[in-house]
């Protein structure tokens, strides 16, 4: 079974940093692209950033770029959000999600985590 | 960047109703387009991809259809637990928001 559960979120005041983890489990991690989506409370959903199977290859969102840093380590099954420099509109609920390995022109979303709420507030 | 509108925003509906969603796009997508359910503090499920195909274990009262600019999603036969917020997205091209803004299907 496909689990991803992420861990980190909290409470963090403007101007801090928090780092994300994604742990993924039931299936070969390695050959999978992996993205961060997040959900400002009430809100709708926001792609934040894309890495390929390999770290070759990373995007971002404008609104995170130069702030945010995606990585991930094969060998723990691991995804990673780095998030620096925080702002109050960065609170959301952060998911990690799955990218199928289909031929396509961008992400698509297979499984999800449960998400963790990062909050940015003094 | 391509935007996504749907509409309804909200749609009430009642048990056994035939609902249809629509999503369009800013600019054509060919069919790079897919359909989530997403509950109450729970994460997004995928249910449509690639505008009209299923993913494994969705209940065949959802389907897609659509190419282009103009996408739609259809309940055969509304069950309770469809009531849920739907979100389409498109993956033609990395854009921040490659989602619409929902549409909440509530009890009639």
């Amino acid at each position: 079974e496909v689990q991803l559960v992420e861990s980190g979120g909290g409470l963090v005041q403007p101007g801090g940093s928090l780092r994300l983890s994604c742990a993924a489990s039931g299936f070969t991690f390695s050959s999978y692209s992996m993205n961060w989506v997040r959900q400002a409370p009430g809100k709708g959903l926001e792609w934040v950033s894309y890495i390929s199977s390999s770290s070759s290859t990373i995007y971002y969102a404008d609104s995170v770029k130069g702030r945010f840093t995606i990585s991930r380590d094969n060998a723990k099954n691991s995804l990673y959000l780095q998030m620096n420099s925080l702002r109050a509109e960065d609170t959301a609920v952060y998911y990690c999600a799955r990218d199928p390995p289909a031929i396509k022109p961008a992400a698509l979303f297979d499984y999800w985590g449960q998400g963790t709420l990062v909050t940015v507030s003094s | 960047d391509i935007q996504m509108t749907q509409s309804p925003s909200t749609l009430s509906a009642s048990v056994g109703d035939r609902v249809t969603i629509t999503c369009r796009a800013s600019q054509s997508i060919s069919s790079w387009l897919a359909w989530y359910q997403q509950k109450p503090g729970k994460a997004p499920k995928l249910l449509i991809y690639k505008a009209s195909s299923l993913e494994s274990g969705v209940p065949s009262r959802f389907s897609g259809s659509g190419s282009g600019t103009e996408f739609t999603l259809t309940i055969s036969s509304l069950q309770p637990d469809d009531f849920a917020t739907y979100y389409c997205q498109q993956y033609n091209s990395y854009s921040p928001l490659p989602f619409g803004q929902g549409t909440k299907v509530e009890i009639k």
